[in-house]
C-alpha cells in the first residue's frame, strides 16, 4: 500500500463542466503523477508534480490542468470535460527507493455524458 | 518519440507452462525497466524492476534485459489461472516518467 487516495472513485458528469480529480498520499513523497487508461492506447502520462507548485506537462496535458499546493495533494481539473476525457484516471507517487519504482493508486473512473 | 513496444496477446498458456512476455523499447538513454501486472478494473502493481543486463529473478518471476537489443522480457514459470492479467511493461530515463507499453494479456487455462 503506497499510501494513495484518489477521490472521487466514480463520477458521471455532463459535457462541458469543470471536474476536479483529487490525489491524497501519506508518505511524503515528492514526485506524483496522474496517468489515463484508455483501450488501445494503455496508460499515457497528463501532468507530473516535482515539488510543491511544480508541475509539468506530459504526452496528453491538452484540457487538463493540475495544483500541487502541499505536499499530499495532487489535484487533476478537467475545465470544461468533454466526452473523449472518459477514461480512466490513476495517481502514481515515484518511491525514492525501489529502483524509483511508481506506484498506482486504486483509480478514478470518469464519464462524461 | 520514445516508445515501449508490446504484443497486446492474449497469449494463453495452460497451467503450469512457462509463459513469455516480451517489449521492445526505442529510447537507448532508457535506464530502468519495470513489469507490472494489471487485473481487469484494478491498478497497475508492480511485479519487478531491472535495470542491468542479464537475469533477474523473484520466485516464479524472472526478468530478463538485454540493452543491445533493446528488449526486455518476463518468465512467469509455473503458471497458475490466477497469473490471468494484463501485463504492462514499462522504461525510464533518470529523472522522467515512466513510458508504458499497451500491455499484453495472458490467460492461463486450467
Amino acid at each position: 500500500d503506497a499510501g494513495i487516495t484518489q477521490s472521487p472513485r466514480h463520477k458521471v458528469t455532463e459535457t462541458g463542466t469543470p471536474v476536479t480529480l483529487r490525489c491524497h498520499q501519506t508518505e511524503n513523497h515528492r514526485y506524483m503523477y496522474w496517468y489515463r487508461q484508455d483501450p488501445g492506447h494503455g496508460l499515457r502520462l497528463i501532468h507530473y508534480s516535482y515539488g510543491v507548485k511544480d508541475t509539468d506537462k506530459g504526452e496528453v496535458s491538452d484540457g487538463y490542468s493540475v495544483s500541487r499546493s502541499k505536499t499530499e495533494d495532487f489535484l487533476l481539473t478537467l475545465e470544461s470535460a468533454t466526452s473523449s476525457q472518459t477514461s480512466v484516471y490513476f495517481c502514481a507517487i515515484k518511491s525514492g527507493t525501489d529502483g524509483n519504482t511508481i506506484y498506482f493508486g486504486e483509480g478514478s473512473w470518469l464519464t462524461v455524458v | 518519440q520514445k516508445e515501449v513496444e508490446q504484443n497486446s496477446g492474449p497469449l494463453s498458456v495452460p497451467e503450469g507452462a512457462i509463459a513469455s512476455l516480451n517489449c521492445t523499447y526505442s529510447d537507448r538513454g532508457s535506464q530502468s525497466f519495470f513489469w507490472y501486472r494489471q487485473y481487469s478494473g484494478k491498478s497497475p502493481e508492480l511485479i519487478m524492476f531491472i535495470y542491468s543486463n542479464g537475469d533477474k529473478e523473484d520466485g516464479r518471476f524472472t526478468a530478463q534485459l538485454n540493452k543491445a537489443s533493446q528488449y526486455v522480457s518476463l518468465l512467469i514459470r509455473d503458471s497458475q489461472p490466477s497469473d490471468s492479467a494484463t501485463y504492462l511493461c514499462a522504461s525510464n530515463q533518470a529523472g522522467t516518467a515512466l513510458i508504458f507499453g499497451k500491455g499484453t494479456t495472458l490467460s492461463v487455462s486450467s
